[in-house]
């Protein structure tokens, strides 16, 4: 099974910050690589897909970059909403595995 | 738009089965294969399996080999997952997730908003 393994599994980080999380893959998987966001008591939604893809209606400080076995998602400028969990996922072949978590809270 | 609409909370006993479903609409029902995940309280996301609706043809996870069991029903473009052998482990929100793609590439977009799962005596 492909492991992801994210860093770091936690961050504290102020409004208007540029953070990235980092999202590591025990073996290359090409592109085939999300990202979502989830909140307490919702269920988790897509930022990223294709490593690098912005979903429609998602906004554009929200990018991700990477391919093989290294990649991240960079939030440029940190807004209110954007403090929650945050999970890559890889879909490059079954089973497909997510990484622990990302937890961005406010300093 | 496109919407998954799941079924109510459930309590059971160790020992039990639940069976969760999971209602699609806004597309065409065939087209898209759909995922299970499920997170326990506290915990991050687990992959559970997919189901590909046009043909009913399943794959899961190892771990779940054996206890579960998903299936369709084409005529009201529902998706079911059923967990047997229950264990307080299985205690986690479950999600359905439409698989998206773009070649050969996939995602998940949208997921359902949860169904929380509790399996205690």
């Amino acid at each position: 099974d492909i492991q992801l393994t994210q860093s770091p599994s936690f961050l504290s980080a102020s409004v208007g910050d540029r953070v990235t999380i980092t999202c590591r893959a025990s073996q290359g998987i090409s592109s085939y690589l999300a990202w979502y966001q989830q909140k307490p008591g919702k269920a988790p939604k897509l930022l990223i897909y294709v490593a690098s893809t912005l979903q429609s209606g998602v906004p554009s400080r929200f990018s991700g970059s990477g391919s093989g076995t290294e990649f991240t998602l960079t939030i440029s400028s940190l807004q209110p909403e954007d403090f929650a969990t945050y999970y890559c996922q890889h879909l490059n072949s079954y089973p497909i595995t997510f990484g622990q978590g990302t937890r961005l809270e406010i300093k | 738009q496109v919407q998954l609409v799941q079924s109510g909370a459930e309590v059971k006993e160790p020992g039990a089965s639940v069976r969760v479903s999971c209602k699609a609409s806004g597309y065409s029902f065939t087209s898209y294969y759909m995922d299970w995940v499920r997170q326990a309280p506290g915990q991050g996301l687990e992959w559970i399996g997919t189901i590909n609706p046009n043909t009913g043809t399943t794959s899961y996870a190892q771990q779940f080999q054996g206890r579960v069991t998903m299936s369709r029903d084409t005529s009201t473009s529902t998706v079911y997952m059923e967990l047997s052998s229950l264990k307080s482990e299985d205690t986690a929100v479950y999600y359905c997730a439409r698989v998206a793609f773009g070649g050969a590439f996939r995602w998940f977009d949208p997921w359902g908003q949860g169904t929380l799962v509790t399996v205690s005596s």
